[in-house]
């Protein structure tokens, strides 16, 4: 069966840092990208990033740019996206997905919800 | 432009059809994706492609494409379709980008 795992809920405060992951199986990792979609609270989908874990190369969305970091280790099947300084407004949930040979996006993680608050 | 555009609800009568909506210039050169996401769970892919359904998605959920608007229909819908529904295809850097999702109430 194929899956994406991801870690836990996280609580942070402003200005920490934190590190998502998000798990592959039952599939070659290095054959399909993975993309991150942030959620905010009662809000639609928007896509951040993504990555190629055959090599690494990442491609940001312009509004994500800068903000966050997305990074892959194909040895332990595992992507991950990083923040090093948290806002309030980075709370929200967050999933990984598996692309398809174009943009669709066929197996989803289930989601990590991200709080961020002093 | 690189957006997408949904209407924020559409509902329909149960076991009647429903066309949901999608609008955007990338779409003249791209096929659009369609998730289902009910409250408090993952997306879940229903339609990818010209038409194509992933597996245990029931056949009830077709996609088609015309100029830059694509449509999701659903023909017979049910109780369990009530659901947001997000259509995604790419920008003009051919980046992946979301519609703004379309809320389905079945009656």
């Amino acid at each position: 069966e194929v899956q994406l795992v991801q870690s836990g809920a996280e609580v942070k405060k402003p200005g920490e840092s934190l590190r998502i992951s998000c798990k592959g199986s039952g599939y070659s990792f290095t054959s399909y990208w993975i993309s991150w979609v942030r959620q905010m609270p009662g809000k639609g989908l928007e896509w951040m990033g993504r990555i190629d874990p055959s090599d690494s190369y990442t491609n940001y969305s312009p509004s994500f740019q800068g903000h966050v970091t997305i990074s892959a280790d194909k040895s332990i099947s595992t992507a991950y996206l990083q923040w090093s300084s948290l806002k309030a407004s980075d709370t929200a949930m967050y999933y990984c997905a598996r692309h398809m040979a174009d943009t669709a996006m066929v197996t989803w993680g289930q989601g990590t919800l991200v709080t961020v608050s002093s | 432009s690189s957006e997408l555009t949904q209407d924020p609800a559409v509902s329909v009568a149960l076991g009647q059809t429903v066309r949901i909506t999608c609008q955007g210039d990338s779409l003249r050169s791209y096929y659009a994706s369609w998730y289902q996401q009910k409250p408090g769970q993952a997306p879940v892919l229903v339609i990818y492609g010209k038409n194509n359904r992933p597996s245990g998605i029931p056949d009830r959920f077709s996609g088609s494409s015309s100029g830059n608007t694509a449509s999701l229909t659903i023909t017979g819908a049910q109780a369990e379709d009530e659901a947001d529904y997000y259509c995604n295809s790419r920008d003009s850097s051919g980046n992946p980008i979301f519609g703004g999702g379309t809320k389905l109430t079945v009656l």
